[in-house]
């Protein structure tokens, strides 16, 4: 697989419950990132998690990074119609100067 | 709040011609990028910018393309002789600290058709 691939690549719920996706890559990292890229626009930063963290939180998002299987996981607790969207996994490699994002979640929430 | 403004939002162009497009980062930020998207796809790194030179680029960013920062606030990316594939949405982003350690922040994308 390539550095950053997310999994499942679509993922339908309905409003509240809860929505996982999960990330994995190859190569050390300093910091895994997690975007929201709604159709036709541009991505927007969700959170990041550096190398020495196991978990973070920021509102309705939960982020773990298991560094020993290269792999990240993003929960979207009580999910909302306005979470629909892609989510992306991002990688910084090398000195930092290039970020690489995998191939997305398509996220559709029902109402 | 501040944010990257890209122009043009759409253009379209015929095969073998050059198009420009333009970001405008967010004022502190020192490190410039250019993604694009092609419909559907992954998002691809193209070239990373820092310190009016390049810092990094992709096996894409070929001698077709090409960057500039003309005068302290624009960020260009000029496509020589486009070719249909390189139909896309283009991002530029920013971020005020390096990768290692910042958030990069999104401009809403050019879309480029090239017919």
């Amino acid at each position: 697989s390539q550095q950053g691939e997310e999994d499942p690549q679509a993922l339908s719920i309905q409003e509240g419950e809860n929505a996982t996706m999960n990330c994995s890559y190859k190569t050390s990292i300093n910091n895994l990132q997690w975007y929201r890229q709604n159709s036709g626009r541009g991505l927007v930063h969700l959170i990041l998690i550096r190398s020495n963290e196991r978990e973070k939180h920021s509102g309705r998002l939960r982020v773990t990074l298991d560094t020993s299987k290269k792999s990240s996981s993003l929960l979207i607790t009580a999910s909302r119609a306005a979470d629909t969207a892609s989510y992306f996994c991002a990688t910084a490699l090398g000195g930092g100067f290039k970020t690489i994002f995998g191939a997305g979640t398509r996220l559709f929430v029902k109402a | 709040e501040p944010e990257v403004t890209q122009t043009p939002s759409h253009q379209v162009t015929q095969m073998g011609q050059e198009v420009i497009l333009r970001c405008v980062p967010i004022s502190n930020h020192l490190y410039f990028y250019w993604y694009r998207q092609i419909l559907g796809q992954k998002v691809e790194f193209l070239v990373s910018f820092y310190n009016n030179e390049i810092s990094e680029k992709s096996e894409i960013f070929d001698d077709q393309f090409s960057v500039e920062r003309p005068d302290g606030s624009n960020f260009t990316l000029k496509i020589r002789s486009t070719k249909l594939e390189d139909s896309a949405m283009y991002f530029c982003a920013s971020s005020r600290q390096g990768l290692n350690t910042g958030e990069l922040f999104f401009g809403e994308g050019s879309r480029l058709t090239v017919l």
